[in-house]
């Protein structure tokens, strides 16, 4: 069946414009992740939603950072006011349900760099 | 915070060597453990995972991981590595019972190279 997918697979912008991700999870996920990868660094939690609770939003790194989900299914991440620290490999992962009995399936990712 | 170390950054490795990656955590309570794969131009998928139970689990493709408790240690292996594990691999952790924060804690991955 299908994976998780993320667009756009790259995306290069502006300091300081704003950017969105966007992950499709596998049909019937009810937990979906975002990550980031920095270069030379291992994937940072961002945020998490599942079902229809409050996401998790501890990992968030300031409040330029945003994230929403439609319900069990696709969800958005937003950078507003992008910087050139916020380059990296974003990634999304969806699991059945929350904790660790479910494994997380992890899209391929998007790429962002900010010039 | 809670915090994985993987101590080598890139290995090197000529096929049939075996191998061991380290992988330490540090957090006093329950943890469920993983390792991670990303094969070059592939996504990141699950290698093997430890929840409770016998301390050495196996996971796909011949690898294997122990995890020691008075260690913090979770170290992956394999008796003999091909070509085709040239792939970059990552530790994971996941806090308290059944994973109840959810979220994964990575390590900052080990690059494995292996030379036919």
């Amino acid at each position: 069946g299908a994976g998780v997918s993320q667009s756009p697979s790259n995306k290069v912008t502006e300091k300081g414009k704003d950017v969105e991700l966007r992950c499709d999870p596998i049909s019937g996920h009810t937990a979906l992740y975002w990550y980031r990868q920095r270069l030379g660094q291992g994937l940072e939690f961002l945020i998490y939603f599942q079902g229809n609770s409050a996401p998790d939003k501890s990992g968030l790194p300031s409040d330029r950072f945003s994230a929403e989900r439609t319900g069990e299914s696709v969800s958005t991440l937003t950078i507003q006011r992008t910087q050139q620290e916020d380059s990296a490999v974003y990634l999304c992962a969806s699991s059945l349900d929350r904790g660790a009995s479910y494994e997380q399936y992890f899209g391929p990712g998007t790429r962002l760099t900010v010039t | 915070a809670q915090s994985v170390s993987q101590h080598n950054h890139h290995v090197i490795l000529s096929e049939a060597a075996s191998l061991e990656l380290g992988c330490n955590y540090s957090y006093g309570g329950t943890v469920n453990l993983f390792w991670y794969v990303q094969y070059p131009g592939q996504h990141l998928q699950l290698l093997l995972k430890y929840f409770s139970g016998d301390p050495l689990v196996k996971g796909i493709k011949g690898f294997e991981a122990e995890f020691i408790k008075s260690k913090f240690s979770f170290n992956l292996r394999k008796p003999s590595v091909q070509w085709s594990d040239t792939a970059e691999y990552f530790c994971a952790v996941n806090i308290g019972y059944g994973g109840s924060q959810g979220n994964l804690i990575f390590g900052k991955g080990t690059k494995l190279s292996v030379k036919p």
